[in-house]
């Protein structure tokens, strides 16, 4: 059975600071995504991963993926208020996606 | 930008109930899923579901779950007896595909989600 752990779950970080999320699955995998959720609200589509080493960048966030490793990280730099929401990885397994618990993130003024 | 849309946004019921709640996916998706969120907890799949049929379902989804395409645009989750346990966030989503299966790549469109709260 694929698991996909999060962490840290809650991160309270302060404007201008840098964090990164990680992502640990536990089988092998030839996708893994991040989603962003604000709260109430439905999943946004943030970055999809397909192979090993495989780094992409939108504004503030970066997110990489280690096959190897079955590990990603979600970098945020100089994070603002406006990022703060929970964001989730899921890995594909077949057709199914597997959800990490979630990273709940608020960034502080 | 073409996206998913679910109907209704709140459902209220009684405890057991039938409930159906509706989806229509991306107009050229072939392939459709639903996800159940508790409040508060992660996102859990329920069912994939690929030329008119199921693909692949979860332990959850038990034999009070049935899914359905009745005509060309919609795609319908049933619970047939509700249960305090059902209330959540259900979101319906959907992925294009070519004939060859799931390409790599393709990223899965949810919608707004459905909150069900049984009483």
């Amino acid at each position: 059975e694929l698991k996909v752990e999060q962490n840290p779950l809650f991160l309270s970080m302060q404007e201008g600071k840098n964090y990164t999320i990680y992502c640990n699955y536990s089988t092998t995998s030839d996708r893994l995504y991040w989603y962003r959720q604000d709260p109430g609200k439905s999943l946004e589509s943030l970055f999809v991963l397909l192979s090993n080493g495989a780094v992409k960048q939108e504004g503030r966030l970066m997110a990489s993926l280690d096959t190897k490793a079955r590990l990603s990280t979600l970098h945020i730099t100089a994070a603002v208020h406006d990022l703060s929401a929970t964001y989730f990885c899921a890995v594909a397994s077949g057709s199914r996606l597997t959800f990490g618990e979630g990273t709940q993130l608020t960034v502080n003024p | 930008e073409p996206e998913v849309t679910q109907t209704p946004s709140h459902q209220v019921t009684q405890m057991g109930q039938e409930v159906i709640l509706r989806c229509v996916p991306i107009s050229n998706h072939l392939y459709f899923y639903w996800y159940r969120q508790i409040l508060g907890q992660k996102v859990e799949f329920l069912v994939s579901f690929y030329n008119n049929e199921i693909s692949e379902k979860s332990e959850i989804f038990d034999d009070q779950f049935s899914v359905e395409r009745p005509d060309g645009s919609n795609f319908t989750l049933k619970i047939r007896s509700t249960k305090l346990e059902d209330s959540a966030m259900y979101f319906c989503a959907s992925i294009f595909v070519r004939t060859s299966g799931v390409r790599s790549g393709d990223t899965q469109y949810f919608g707004p989600g459905t909150r069900l709260t049984v009483l």
